[in-house]
């Protein structure tokens, strides 16, 4: 089984820029997640899709931060413009009906924003 | 959302020696996560616990869900050098721990 894809794996842009990302969960999986993770610390939730309907977003900043998930199965996180503070490694993770409340996570894309 | 609280932030242990890491939340949880993320990987998903006072066992791992379900805690006995890595709790919301960092001696 083929696990949660994301790309790209590495991404270095100025601030201002705009920079998107892509996942592909693994098959089956109706639930998306995209994390934020900030060098030393844990996973911060940005925001949860069910199929393409969002379930959680409290903690995506949607002055720039944007997501959508349109047929339900791979992602895209943008951001538009760039700051010095989303350097970080953005994680995608899928769960599938089957074990609800595994969490399989993808590589992560490495941010930096110069 | 949930806060969850993890302590400590760092561990070093000899190599042998025992390694608990504790997490805490400010609200009762309807389950709780662990995870493993080793230096420069992603998380890898270790257990979930859901029931109050559960407790389960993966191999030198033992973790442990408190009776109020405030609570958890993860007990690696005789770590070993392949334990090296940031063990983070999450809650049912997808709220995680800063996660307790682990280094061993070998």
């Amino acid at each position: 089984e083929a696990g949660v894809a994301q790309s790209p794996r590495y991404k270095i842009i100025e601030k201002r820029q705009s920079v998107a990302f892509w996942c592909n969960p693994i098959s089956g999986h109706a639930t998306l997640y995209w994390y934020q993770q900030i060098l030393g610390q844990g996973p911060k939730l940005l925001i949860q899709f069910q199929n393409n309907g969002v379930v959680d977003d409290s903690q995506l900043p949607k002055d720039r931060f944007s997501a959508e998930r349109l047929k339900g199965v791979d992602s895209t996180l943008k951001i538009q413009p760039a700051k010095l503070e989303d350097s970080a490694v953005y994680l995608c993770a899928s769960t599938g009906l089957a074990d609800i409340g595994t969490q399989y996570f993808g590589p992560g894309t490495r941010l930096l924003v110069l | 959302g949930q806060q969850v609280m993890q302590i400590p932030q760092y561990q070093h242990v000899q190599e042998g020696e025992d390694f608990t890491t504790y997490c805490n939340s400010s609200t009762t949880l309807s389950n709780i996560q662990w995870y493993k993320q080793r230096p420069g990987g992603h998380p890898v998903f270790l257990i979930q616990l859901v029931k109050s006072g559960e407790v389960k066992k993966q191999k030198r791992l033992t973790f442990q869900f408190g009776e109020a379900k405030k609570n958890s805690s993860l007990h690696i006995t005789a770590t070993q050098t392949t334990d090296v890595g940031t063990y983070f709790c999450g809650s049912n919301d997808m709220r995680f721990g800063a996660g307790t960092r682990l280094t061993v001696k070998p």
